[in-house]
């Protein structure tokens, strides 16, 4: 079985352009959670998922940034038109369970803008 | 707003000895306290977690004091070992999925 999959692990992008990460949980998880981690800091907490749906959003900036999980594929997290400050790991998380202590992480993808 | 923090940005051990890594939170409405251990270029790897009704849990070589009086955490490694050489995280949980993170411990192993 496998764990939590990122891709692609490293992302190098240029101010103004768009960045895609994607992320399959682990087999038989519906909860997908994002976290974003700059260097020398904990994660901060962006947006939770279930298939189809957004749960809980209020850790992801209202512009430029979307994430999605649909019914079919990996969980998507968007950043549109890159900025310096956008470079950081980012980490995603699944569960079958809802609740923090059932999360497991993926290896992350880590963005660099240029 | 509410946040976690650690004491100690970098702790250095010598192998084979205890080591204890500490955290304050300041949400007393968080439910569950969980310790992480992060390599280098890796996701964090969960390592314990302790109820907010519990003051203390073992698991394999590491054991979480949990002190709300205080408002503190910690976590004890028995008998360290170059593997444990991590970044560690204590998160709690305000509501039921959401983890709150602290900055972080580096564990240094020395030989």
């Amino acid at each position: 079985n496998a764990g939590v999959m990122q891709n692609p692990r490293h992302l190098v992008r240029r101010r103004g352009q768009e960045a895609r990460l994607r992320c399959s949980p682990m087999k038989g998880h519906s909860h997908v959670y994002w976290y974003r981690q700059l260097p020398e800091e904990g994660l901060k907490f962006m947006v939770y998922l279930q298939k189809e749906n957004i749960i809980d959003e209020s850790g992801m900036p209202k512009e430029r940034f979307s994430a999605e999980f649909p019914k079919e594929g990996p969980s998507i997290l968007r950043i549109q038109q890159v900025v310096r400050g956008d470079s950081a790991a980012y980490f995603c998380a699944s569960s079958g369970l809802l609740g923090a202590n059932e999360q497991f992480f993926g290896p992350g993808t880590r963005l660099t803008v240029l | 707003g509410e946040s976690v923090g650690l004491h100690l940005p970098t702790l250095s051990v010598q192998e084979g000895d205890n080591s204890i890594i500490n955290c304050a939170y300041s949400n007393s409405a968080s439910d569950y306290f969980i310790w992480y251990k992060q390599e280098s270029g890796k996701g964090p790897q969960f390592i314990i977690d302790i109820r907010s009704n519990m003051d203390k849990r073992q698991g394999q070589r590491v054991t979480v004091l949990l002190n709300k009086t205080v408002k503190h955490l910690s976590l004890q490694i028995a008998a360290t070992q170059p593997g444990d050489s991590a970044v560690y995280f204590c998160a709690e949980t305000p509501r039921y999925y959401q983890l709150i993170w602290g900055a972080g411990t580096k564990l240094i192993i020395k030989p």
